[in-house]
């Protein structure tokens, strides 16, 4: 069975940082891109930002709204996916997901789905 | 950036009725367009993908279709384990983006 298990969320000032761990299980974790979905409260779904595999130079993509604050890493040997959160500030409140990106073809070529999600952890950044 | 405007950004609606959600792109994404259901205090659920394509153990009243710019989420049959929050995703280009999401409440 496919298990995300997301952790380190927690209540934390403007201008700090964090950083979030995802657990992975039951797949193959080294052969598969990773990404971090958020949510802020009552919001829709926010795509933060994609790790992809050691045979893809771990290279990673982020949103506008977190690069250069935000950064994605993975250990291959753990199974574990992070995000590191610095320059923390309030509108980064949300609840993060981990989720497993599945890549299959499409009409105009490689596409991509989030097949698994974790359960979500909440991050508050307030004063 | 791609623009992924969902339609209606809410609606109500009974058991056994029919509905539809629609999405429509800023650009052409191809097909490359993923649904997903979120119930409240849940993480989403991926229902179809490729526009199309129904996940694995999805039921068989969700249908996708559309292609380039606008696409459709199809209930044939509303039961009330779908009364939900549903998103859409491209998947075509970086940064990744999903409709604003459409909430179906009991009328």
């Amino acid at each position: 069975e496919v298990q995300l298990v997301e952790s380190g969320g927690g209540l934390v000032q403007p201008g700090g940082s964090l950083r979030l761990s995802c657990a992975a299980s039951g797949f193959s974790f080294s052969d598969h891109y990773m990404d971090w979905v958020r949510q802020a409260p009552g919001k829709g779904l926010e795509w933060v930002g994609r790790i992809k595999t050691k045979g893809d130079s771990y290279i990673t993509e982020y949103a506008a709204s977190v690069r250069g604050r935000l950064t994605i890493s993975r250990d291959d040997s753990r199974n574990s996916l992070y995000l590191q959160m610095n320059s923390l500030k309030t509108e980064d409140t949300a609840v993060y997901y981990c989720a497993r990106a599945f890549l299959g073809y499409c009409s105009g070529g490689r596409c991509s789905n989030f097949d698994y999600w974790g359960r979500g952890i909440l991050v508050t950044v307030s004063s | 950036d791609i623009q992924m405007t969902q339609s209606p950004s809410s609606l109500s609606a009974s058991v056994g009725d029919r509905v539809t959600i629609t999405c429509r792109a800023s650009q052409s994404v191809n097909n490359n367009l993923n649904w997903y259901q979120q119930k409240p205090g849940k993480a989403p659920n991926l229902l179809v993908y490729a526009a199309s394509s129904l996940q694995s153990g999805v039921p068989s009243r969700f249908s996708g279709s559309g292609s380039g710019t606008d696409f459709t989420l199809t209930i044939s049959s509303l039961q009330p384990e779908d009364f939900a929050t549903y998103y859409c995703q491209q998947s075509y280009s970086f940064p990744l983006t999903f409709g604003g999401g459409t909430k179906v409440e009991i009328k």
